[in-house]
């Protein structure tokens, strides 16, 4: 599987947007790029995903760099609640069934 | 908005005792997911399961462990002898194609812990 690569933490003061970087340049052509955050004591919460083109969503924005080597999912206007920790995951598009593999991910602290 | 439901929401055990800790996934998907976390560790793959049976399983889920489809509507995961390494949050999960292009949704989860 394609890895991915994180900070292990990011802090951010609350109301303002949030940039959270991911790195995966042995992506492949197939590769969708998920995102996933777990709130304290929760299980995972699905984000966003995207496969080229950037994507928004009630809950983020995903911004992909062209040569899909990176991408970055931003809130944008950072609450309390949006403090967990967030994962960068890479699905192919063609395999059905397989699993998430969870890095460490970025915890993200959110300051009033 | 459709979720996933597990239960019980903590469950304690003595060491060897068997467990089964039961899930509700999301009624029109079709694969089903275990997963388990550590406390203070990464969220970890055990098994997927589709068509009611296993499509896939990491070395963790060893013969200690076992899941089943008994209705149309549960979901479960047996462990048949506990052991205090079991101690863990377990999470089930569903999607409803399995490919990459869908998310899954996730249970709050059972925390388990053997004593």
């Amino acid at each position: 599987d394609a890895k991915t690569t994180q900070p292990n933490s990011m802090e951010s003061n609350e109301e303002e947007p949030v940039h959270l970087p991911c790195n995966h340049s042995t992506i492949s052509g197939t590769d969708y790029i998920h995102w996933y955050r777990q709130l304290p004591s929760q299980g995972p919460e699905y984000v966003i995903h995207g496969l080229t083109s950037n994507v928004n969503n009630r809950m983020a924005s995903l911004a992909i760099a062209e040569d899909r080597k990176s991408s970055t999912l931003i809130l944008h206007r950072a609450t309390l609640r949006d403090a967990a920790v967030y994962y960068c995951i890479l699905r192919d598009r063609d395999n059905a069934g397989n699993m998430l593999t969870f890095g460490g991910g970025t915890r993200l602290m959110v300051k009033p | 908005e459709p979720e996933v439901t597990q239960t019980p929401s903590h469950q304690v055990t003595q060491m060897g005792q068997e467990v089964i800790l039961r899930c509700v996934p999301i009624s029109n998907h079709l694969y089903f997911y275990w997963y388990r976390q550590i406390l203070g560790q990464k969220v970890e793959f055990l098994v997927s399961f589709y068509n009611n049976e296993i499509s896939e399983k990491s070395e963790i889920f060893d013969d200690q462990f076992s899941v089943e489809r008994p209705d149309g509507s549960n979901f479960t995961l047996k462990i048949r002898s506990t052991k205090l390494e079991d101690s863990a949050m377990y999470f089930c999960a569903s999607n409803s194609q399995g490919r990459g292009n869908y998310g899954y949704t996730f249970g709050s989860g059972t925390r388990l812990t053997v004593v």
